[in-house]
């Protein structure tokens, strides 16, 4: 039973181009949420989605920043435009029902460098 | 600002010793929740302990959780060199969303052997 996979795991991009970020969840598992890790700090919640739903993306930037969940296939997070304020880790965690109360379940994360 | 704030910042110990880390929060909450983060890889859950809990076990760790005073402390028995990691405390906000975790900003435990 493979854990929550993110790839890449490192992505390098050049100012104002396009980042996508994949999140396949845990087997059975139909909910995803999206964090961000930015140097020498925390974890911040980003987004909440189930299977073709975003139930809640209050801490995502209003611009650039989109994601989704798609019927088939990871759930992407996408950043339009990136700019250097952008490199963190992303990280990734599902759960079978909704909520991160019980134990939960992260991936490896994404590493984003903006050049 | 911060709703879990991880005290001290970076620990240092040999192996063999134990190592006590602190989080305090700010608001009322659900549950508390230790991290486990290894540099530069993902995060590892290592337990978690409701608000009607005052201590747990696993392992090689106690948590205890005091809500009257807002804080939790880890205490890692008998370190190993391969703890050597960042760990996070995050918290459940009981006004909150159960999917909405607030991390602190971690301590950097190394354990020398």
């Amino acid at each position: 039973n493979a854990g929550v996979m993110q790839n890449p795991r490192h992505l390098v991009r050049r100012r104002g181009q396009e980042a996508r970020l994949r999140c396949s969840p845990m087997k059975g598992h139909s909910h995803v949420y999206w964090y961000r890790q930015l140097p020498e700090e925390g974890l911040k919640f980003m987004v909440y989605l189930q299977k073709e739903n975003i139930i809640d993306e209050s801490g995502m930037p209003k611009e650039r920043f989109s994601a989704e969940f798609p019927k088939e296939g990871p759930s992407i997070l996408r950043i339009q435009q990136v700019v250097r304020g952008d490199s963190a880790a992303y990280f990734c965690a599902s759960s079978p029902l909704q909520g991160l109360d019980t134990e939960a379940f992260f991936g490896q994360g994404t590493r984003l460098t903006v050049v | 600002s911060q709703q879990g704030e991880e005290d001290p910042q970076a620990l240092s110990i040999q192996e063999g010793e134990n190592a006590t880390m602190n989080c305090s929060y700010k608001t009322s909450i659900n549950n508390l929740q230790w991290y486990r983060q290894n540099s530069g890889r993902g995060l590892v859950h290592l337990i978690l302990i409701r608000s009607n809990e005052r201590e747990k076990h696993s392992g090689r760790l106690r948590v205890t959780l005091d809500t009257s005073k807002k804080s939790s402390s880890l205490l890692i028995t008998a370190s190993r060199a391969a703890d050597t990691a960042s760990y996070f405390c995050a918290t459940e906000d009981s006004g909150g969303s159960n999917y909405k975790l607030t991390f602190g900003k971690g301590t950097l435990l190394t354990v020398n052997p």
